[in-house]
């Protein structure tokens, strides 16, 4: 069966140090986004990607940065990791406008 | 900037019964609008969309009604089962990209 996965799911780092984020997905979906998720917020979209070699920024782009060299994957690398990046990240793919097909996350913790 | 509001207190429903939550959204007119369901310590999962030319979707035990004139989408799920106990997120369409609000959580009292 097809599905999206995301490693590690959990990750303690310090501050100040380079994280990437991986999401995998075997859905064959060109759009693929990241989302990270706190408390009393909705999910707010970091990156997204429509194809290969395609990336945008979203709502909360600053200090997040993504590349997508083939369809299934788009890692989520954290250049300099801040104790306000501390969250869970959720991955998730779609084949068009419709829905989303969401990673099961991974919890960040920035000490 | 767009906002969207759902419930931020839980809402504790009887076994049997039917659960309704809102979603009610300023400064847009959305394309269209998806309903999707949240466990702890897990994505989400899409439910339902209905689109701005639908005035109601059903799926099963779950019904989804969208007032663009309101700005407000309601969600229902009838003979409601503590299965059913979940964060129920809502998200509307703005440019291919979905808007998210902090979602609903849900408990089914047996």
């Amino acid at each position: 069966d097809a599905e999206i996965t995301q490693s590690p799911r959990h990750k303690i780092t310090e501050t100040g140090r380079q994280v990437t984020l991986a999401c995998h997905q075997t859905w064959n979906h060109n759009n693929m986004f990241w989302y990270r998720q706190d408390l009393g917020h909705g999910l707010r979209l970091i990156h997204y990607s429509y194809g290969v070699q395609d990336t945008n920024k979203g709502e909360v782009s600053d200090g997040y940065s993504v590349s997508r060299s083939n369809t299934e994957d788009l890692p989520l690398t954290l250049e300099s990791a801040a104790s306000s990046q501390t969250s869970v990240y959720f991955c998730a793919s779609s084949p068009d406008r419709d829905e989303q097909y969401f990673g099961p996350g991974t919890r960040l913790t920035v000490t | 900037s767009q906002k969207i509001e759902q419930n931020s207190e839980a809402l504790n429903i009887q076994e049997g019964k039917t659960a309704t939550l809102t979603c009610n959204y300023t400064n847009y007119s959305p394309a269209y609008l998806q309903w999707y369901r949240q466990d702890p310590g897990r994505g989400p999962v899409f439910l339902l969309l209905i689109r701005e030319n639908e005035k109601e979707k059903r799926k099963e035990r779950l019904k989804v009604t969208f007032d663009t004139t309101l700005k407000q989408s309601l969600f229902h799920i009838t003979a409601s089962q503590p299965a059913d106990s979940a964060t129920y997120l809502c998200a509307l369409d703005r440019n291919y990209q979905l808007i998210w609000g902090a979602g609903t959580k849900l408990i089914i009292k047996p």
